[in-house]
């Protein structure tokens, strides 16, 4: 069921940027575009959602493409404490709520 | 603020045996979600509930089920215990409507010798 691709891994350097692409060509209309991240045995952690416009918080940005079949995650500036799997959800009107296969992001000092 | 609590925290069970794993979420909460995650695997969707309804359900095993009671906490019974059991649970909340995020539990560590 899961509705998004992601690179299996991606690398970043500290204080970088980092981008984490999203494919999700069948996304619906009224599909949002959820992103969350999961350290080594904790539950995953909320980080950013949009549905059209692009989207800023503390933690990222949310770039969606115009015509939302992609999306990209940012982490203006990657910390050790960013390291960790990267998922990006698309949650529908029931509620449906699929993990897929996150990009595992590693940083280096 | 009040997080979502999952108890216990750890759990120990021999084959064929049963366990129950307990969600409490954020108040005013009303849609709860299981997930399982198998060591290096992504979370597996299980089954959710919305408004004490089972809202959908997943790749949950006939020998599980789970409910959620009228204070919206939820139960996730295991039976017939299997090797292949072993594995995070987590327990996730939302509140009303499906444009929110969801907060995750801290998980419940499920071992089956």
């Amino acid at each position: 069921d899961a509705k998004t691709t992601q690179p299996n891994s991606m690398e970043s350097n500290e204080e970088e940027p980092v981008h984490l692409p999203c494919n999700h060509s069948t996304i619906s209309g009224t599909d949002y575009i959820h992103w969350y991240r999961q350290l080594p045995s904790q539950g995953p952690e909320y980080v950013i959602h949009g549905l059209t416009s692009n989207v800023n918080n503390r933690m990222a940005s949310l770039a969606i493409a115009e015509d939302r079949k992609s999306s990209t995650l940012i982490l203006h500036r990657a910390t050790l404490r960013d390291a960790a799997v990267y998922y990006c959800i698309l949650r529908d009107t029931f509620n449906k709520f699929y993990f897929g296969s996150g990009t595992k992001l590693n940083v280096k000092p | 603020a009040a997080g979502v609590i999952q108890s216990p925290r750890h759990l120990i069970k021999e084959k064929r045996e049963t366990a129950t794993l307990k969600c409490y979420p954020i108040p005013r909460h009303d849609t709860v979600y299981w997930y399982q995650q198998g060591p290096g695997q992504d979370p597996q969707f299980l089954i959710s509930f919305y408004e004490k309804m089972q809202s959908d359900k997943g790749s949950i095993p006939d020998r599980f089920s789970a409910q959620q009671f009228s204070d919206y906490h939820s139960e996730l019974n295991m039976s017939s215990l299997e090797l292949g059991d072993s594995a995070l649970y987590f327990c996730a909340s939302s509140p009303q409507g499906y444009n929110g995020e969801l907060f995750f539990g801290e998980g419940s560590r499920l071992t089956v010798l």
